[in-house]
């Protein structure tokens, strides 16, 4: 079965900072991967993704992660981080194979990020 | 990306009441929705996968006649919490698959049982 592991349960950072947020999933097969921010009693939304194609993938509000098949990783990054950028962050992943449609994702337990000036 | 809405935001019911939680695919027909439940500090569960037009997958240990889910149009899946008790109080968010693999995820749903 497959599994997402978030090693950092929180992150605090200064404003400006570098950061970067782990993530390793487990599985014998191809998978598609997801980062997802949550701030406070909200839902998901989705930061980047890896499909296929350049390992190095850039999503909104500055984020990219570079996706590592021999590591099995997904590290989320960010060079400069704001205060605005404190929230929950998930990792996901899903079977890439055809006819999946209603796979699910698997979330990793989440990493706290925790900006302050 | 799709826009996932989610209703009520907030309720508060009485233990042995029953409470519905609607999830609106509003742009995009959602052959497959997915609820997920969420501790206060915790990672995302998914309860079961919604499927238009025929009965749901529920994941090990979620009570299919406890958490009742219908999904009867391309844009509507409703959640139903029958007796609801304090230990159901949680937040429940629904997602949309896309054709893309990634999940389109409404707002959540703050349920407290008192």
């Amino acid at each position: 079965a497959q599994s997402v592991t978030q090693l950092d349960s929180q992150v605090p950072v200064f404003e400006e900072a570098p950061v970067e947020l782990r993530c390793n999933y487990s599985s014998s097969v191809s998978v598609y991967l997801f980062w997802y921010v949550q701030y406070p009693n909200q839902g998901l939304q989705l930061l980047l993704k890896y499909l296929s194609g350049s390992t190095l993938v850039k999503g909104i509000n500055g984020f990219e992660a570079e996706f590592n098949k021999s590591q099995t990783s997904f590290h989320l990054r960010k060079p400069s981080v704001h205060i605005s950028d404190t929230a929950e962050y998930f990792c996901a992943v899903t079977y890439s194979w055809a006819n999946q449609a209603g796979t699910a994702l698997i979330f990793g337990k989440g990493t706290t990020l925790s900006v302050s000036s | 990306g799709a826009v996932v809405s989610q209703h009520p935001s907030r309720v508060i019911c009485k233990s042995g009441t029953s409470v519905k939680i609607e999830c609106r695919s509003l742009d995009f027909q959602a052959t497959t929705m997915f609820w997920y439940r969420q501790f206060p500090k915790q990672s995302l569960m998914l309860m079961a996968t919604s499927n238009e037009g025929s009965k749901a997958t529920y994941e090990q240990g979620v009570e299919k006649d406890k958490f009742l889910i219908n999904h009867a149009s391309l844009t509507l899946s409703t959640l139903t919490v029958t007796s609801a008790h304090p230990e159901d109080s949680s937040f429940y968010i629904c997602s949309v698959k896309s054709p893309a693999y990634e999940q389109y995820f409404g707002p959540g749903t703050r349920l407290t049982v008192t």
